[in-house]
């Protein structure tokens, strides 16, 4: 079966620092994947999303990049944090197929001071 | 433009009372209908699915919805409410236009808080 892990769970750093955010999948190839992004009390912001390695699409302009450098390996990086980078971010990934179901994994809380 | 409107951002229920939140969407073509859950803290899980065919679908943990293709709306129900079921809730739509991406669009979520 498919599995879908982020590290870290949490993380606090701050302002300025650099950020690396790692999302990985197991059991299927090729997919589709997603960084989302949940700002306190508002919904999925999408940020980028990629159908295959090296091929990153950006959603929204802003101070964070996103990486694929393997086919089952998603990463989200910023050189300098900003306080409004704080949120709760979540990879998803599809299998590509026509019925587009994505799958989430469990969250990295990112706190920026 | 698609979009996915969840008009209630905030509902409370009591515990056995039944449940509905309201999903509408605006899709060119047919749409891919989806409802998740979310507990605090955590990734999002799917609880079910509407692609085709019958437009009453069943998902996990007791929940339904109905896709009414005349009123673009694909509401969540549930007979009886646990205290489990608080959580908050997407409803998302995708479709063919989007096949090669596999992008959803997500409404704003519902908070789901059930009384005692």
């Amino acid at each position: 079966s498919q599995t879908i892990h982020q590290w870290p769970a949490t993380l606090v750093q701050p302002v300025g620092s650099p950020l690396s955010l790692e999302c990985t999948v197991e059991g299927t190839s090729n997919p589709n994947l997603y960084w989302y992004r949940q700002a306190a009390g508002r919904g999925l912001q999408l940020l980028f999303y990629s159908v295959g390695i090296g091929q990153i699409s950006s959603e929204v302009p802003q101070n964070l990049s996103a990486s694929r450098p393997q086919d089952r390996q998603f990463i989200l990086s910023s050189k300098k944090l900003l306080l409004s980078d704080s949120g709760f971010y979540l990879c998803a990934w599809n299998g590509g197929g026509p019925h587009n179901e994505q799958f989430f994994g469990p969250g990295t809380r990112l706190t920026v001071l | 433009a698609q979009s996915v409107t969840q008009p209630d951002i905030h509902i409370t229920v009591s515990e056995g009372a039944s449940l509905e939140l309201r999903c509408n969407y605006s899709y060119g073509a047919t749409p891919y209908l989806f409802w998740y859950v979310q507990s605090p803290g955590q990734g999002l899980q799917l609880l079910l699915k509407y692609f085709s065919g019958d437009t009453l679908v069943q998902g996990i943990k007791g929940f339904e919805a109905e896709f009414k293709r005349s009123q673009s709306s694909f509401n969540l129900r549930k007979p009886s409410v646990h205290w489990s079921d608080a959580a908050e809730y997407f409803c998302a739509v995708g479709g063919p236009s989007s096949s090669n991406t596999g992008k959803l669009i997500f409404g704003q979520g519902t908070t789901l808080q059930v009384k005692p």
